[in-house]
């Protein structure tokens, strides 16, 4: 499994923009990049995959430039309860993941 | 994408002793999984539990230790055996299927179990 780096914390406030990017330099042909949401006591939800290029859903987007040796998570106008860990991922098969440390977010009034 | 429920939420146990963590999903999937948190720390993986056939373990991890049941496609438990306080944790099982966020498979986790041995 490709090994994943991203930053330890970031901190933030309501309303702005949070990026948080993961680098993975040996990412494979087939590797997929995943990205989890872990708030306390509860575990891990499932928040974006992709590819290549670009995907949007309801919740964030996830920019990945063509060499994908790196991805951007970005979270758009964060509220008090996007304080969580965000973790990245990285594999052909989503069935044995490998956590990373993962970023805790903590975005403040 | 898929509901899972476990039992108990937390416990506190005496060291030497056992403890059986289930693991109930509302629909039927083939692979589940059991994961280990330990306090601050990332999730690490345990054990894959495939309905049908034995365990599979992680390194570091033994059946002895914790072993694993798969009845059906709906259920499972984890047991952690002969308990220390390095075994204090959470528990997570998780399921893999097909998800309403995504067009592909990916992994569903339960609430945990939060584990504390005295």
């Amino acid at each position: 499994l490709a090994k994943t780096t991203q930053p330890i914390s970031m901190d933030s406030y309501e309303g702005q923009e949070v990026n948080i990017t993961c680098s993975h330099n040996n990412i494979a042909t087939n590797d997929y990049i995943t990205w989890y949401q872990q708030f306390p006591s509860q575990g891990p939800r499932f928040i974006i995959q992709g590819y290549k290029t670009k995907v949007t859903n309801e919740v964030a987007s996830l920019f990945i430039p063509a060499d994908r040796k790196s991805s951007t998570l970005s979270l758009p106008r964060v509220s008090l309860s996007d304080t969580a860990v965000y973790y990245c991922l990285v594999g052909e098969d989503d069935y044995k993941l490998s956590f990373g440390a993962g970023t805790t977010v903590t975005v403040r009034a | 994408s898929a509901v899972i429920s476990q039992k108990p939420s937390r416990d506190i146990c005496q060291r030497g002793t056992s403890l059986t963590i289930q693991c109930q999903v509302d629909s039927q999937v083939t692979m589940m999984f059991w994961y280990r948190q330990q306090p601050g720390q990332s999730l690490t993986l345990i054990a894959t539990a495939n309905q049908g056939s034995e365990a599979t373990y992680e390194s570091g991890f033994v059946i002895d230790k914790f072993p694993i049941s798969r009845p059906n496609l709906t259920f499972s438990t984890l047991t952690v055996s002969n308990m220390s306080p390095e075994d204090s944790s959470i528990y997570l099982c998780s399921v893999y299927t097909k998800g309403k966020e995504t067009s592909t498979d990916t992994q569903y986790f339960g609430p945990g179990t939060r584990l504390t041995v005295l």
